[in-house]
């Protein structure tokens, strides 16, 4: 299993582009979120999804959308991007049944 | 709401010494998880343990100990034995009762462990 997996690892971006963040899992995990992790401030969630099709906000969701069509994706698309977003993104996923959270590798996001 | 509170930004321990790196939490809601992950600076989360609310025991974890006193809603790491590799940040992290994904972090604290 290669667990939960992000693309891109870096990414530099202009003020007012759009991107979007990959994340995937191989484990049949139905449970999925996207965090941002800022100095000083942990990790702090953005949106979260409780199974294919069914996605809801988390603490920070403003400039942020996702999706969720399959078990294994979860991507984050950042619709206009701004510096405040400039960040560290994390996307996780839990079966629901165990405790563990599987954290990807983190994509760092530079928005100038 | 639930709220995770790290007040130890940053702890220096002695190699082979045990350390506690304290963790507070507050929620009105009877049932809920308490984590402990470790981020060294390669920057991957690594989950190190769990306690449920209604855990009789404290967890443990090989070298990783979990202080878990529910009347004062703390719930302290407690790592035996430090090593080099355990230099990193820990975070405290809480979630509610079926939110398996609503996850509450705390800012973390960094630990140094000195030779």
């Amino acid at each position: 299993n290669a667990g939960v997996t992000q693309t891109p690892k870096f990414q530099v971006l202009k003020t007012g582009q759009s991107m979007t963040l990959q994340c995937a899992q191989d484990m049949n995990h139905e449970y999925m979120s996207w965090y941002r992790q800022d100095p000083g401030m942990g990790l702090r969630l953005i949106h979260y999804s409780v199974g294919a099709g069914i996605t809801d906000q988390g603490e920070v969701p403003n400039g942020y959308n996702v999706s969720r069509s399959t078990t294994e994706d979860f991507p984050l698309r950042l619709l206009s991007a701004a510096p405040s977003q400039t960040s560290v993104y994390f996307c996780a996923s839990t079966p629901g049944k165990g405790d563990e959270q599987f954290f990807g590798p983190g994509t760092r996001l530079t928005v100038l | 709401a639930q709220k995770i509170t790290q007040t130890q930004p940053g702890m220096f321990v002695q190699e082979k010494e045990a350390v506690t790196l304290d963790c507070t939490y507050d929620t009105s809601d009877p049932s809920y998880g308490l984590f402990w992950y470790k981020q060294p600076s390669s920057g991957e989360m690594i989950f190190l343990i769990y306690q449920g609310s209604y855990d009789q025991q404290n967890a443990t974890e090989g070298r990783y100990s979990l202080n878990f006193q529910k009347a004062r809603k703390s719930a302290n790491l407690v790592i035996s034995a430090s090593q080099l590799g355990d230099s990193a940040m820990y975070f405290c992290a809480m979630r509610p009762p079926g939110g398996y994904q609503k996850v509450t972090f705390g800012t973390g604290t960094k630990l140094q462990v000195i030779p």
